[in-house]
């Protein structure tokens, strides 16, 4: 079953601007992972943040976390034509070593 | 050069047969994972094996089987009893030791069965 849900399910934007994703889910985490799918191609990694985590950065990675909301956000910044890819949302629960990945958001960044 | 390698890129089968899907990872990973991907959809879990000679059954395992006899390889075999086959197939592992959960991927099989 999928429990991240990532919001919007497609962004476009120009290149320089933030790009600001969000994922929501439903049941109590261990951590959240982000990850980047270019078109065809393997997940890469971007950031993790635990569940004790609010907020953490990555060079022009911002990711925050709301356990209370149950939500999480990805910002973005000064985007690249080179950022244009899928983004998801992954969590991870308790002792399980399983990632639940949401659908991604699609994200387009015009040179 | 280390990382996970899955083969071929892109396989086409006919219905009825069945077909294996190689991966294979040098990062010496205890833990092991076959991922589907369908169009503009997120990635949901078919197999993971956490050691050698052991693997469970993710969320949509029916009509798919694995083995893990080395530690390198976990290869996915995708039966002919599996409803709708065609779709991007991702492996990917991971350390068990420490607080990393980071998962690695390989770049994917695309199958497509007619």
């Amino acid at each position: 079953s999928q429990q991240g849900e990532e919001d919007p399910q497609a962004l476009s934007i120009q290149e320089g601007e933030n790009a600001t994703m969000n994922c929501s889910y439903k049941t109590s985490i261990n951590n959240l992972q982000w990850y980047r799918q270019n078109s065809g191609r393997g997940l890469v990694h971007l950031i993790l943040i635990r569940s004790n985590e609010r907020e953490k950065h990555s060079g022009r990675l911002r990711v925050t976390l709301d356990t209370s909301k149950k939500s999480s956000s990805l910002l973005i910044t000064a985007s690249r034509a080179a950022d244009t890819a899928s983004y998801f949302c992954a969590t991870v629960g308790g002792s399980n070593y399983k990632l639940t990945f949401g659908k991604g958001t699609l994200l387009t960044v015009n040179p | 050069d280390g990382g996970i390698t899955q083969s071929p890129k892109y396989l086409f089968r006919k219905e009825g047969q069945n077909v294996t899907l190689s991966c294979e990872q040098n990062l010496n990973h205890d833990a092991m994972y076959w991922y589907r991907q369908d169009p503009g959809q997120g990635l949901r879990l078919i197999y993971y094996s956490q050691i050698v000679n052991d693997f469970q059954k993710g969320d949509i395992a029916e009509g798919y089987s694995v083995s893990r006899e080395k530690k390198e390889s976990f290869p996915l075999t995708v039966t002919s009893a599996q409803k709708n086959p065609t779709a991007f197939y991702l492996c990917a592992s991971r350390r068990l030791a420490g607080v990393s959960y980071e998962q690695y991927f390989g770049p994917g099989t695309r199958l497509t069965v007619t």
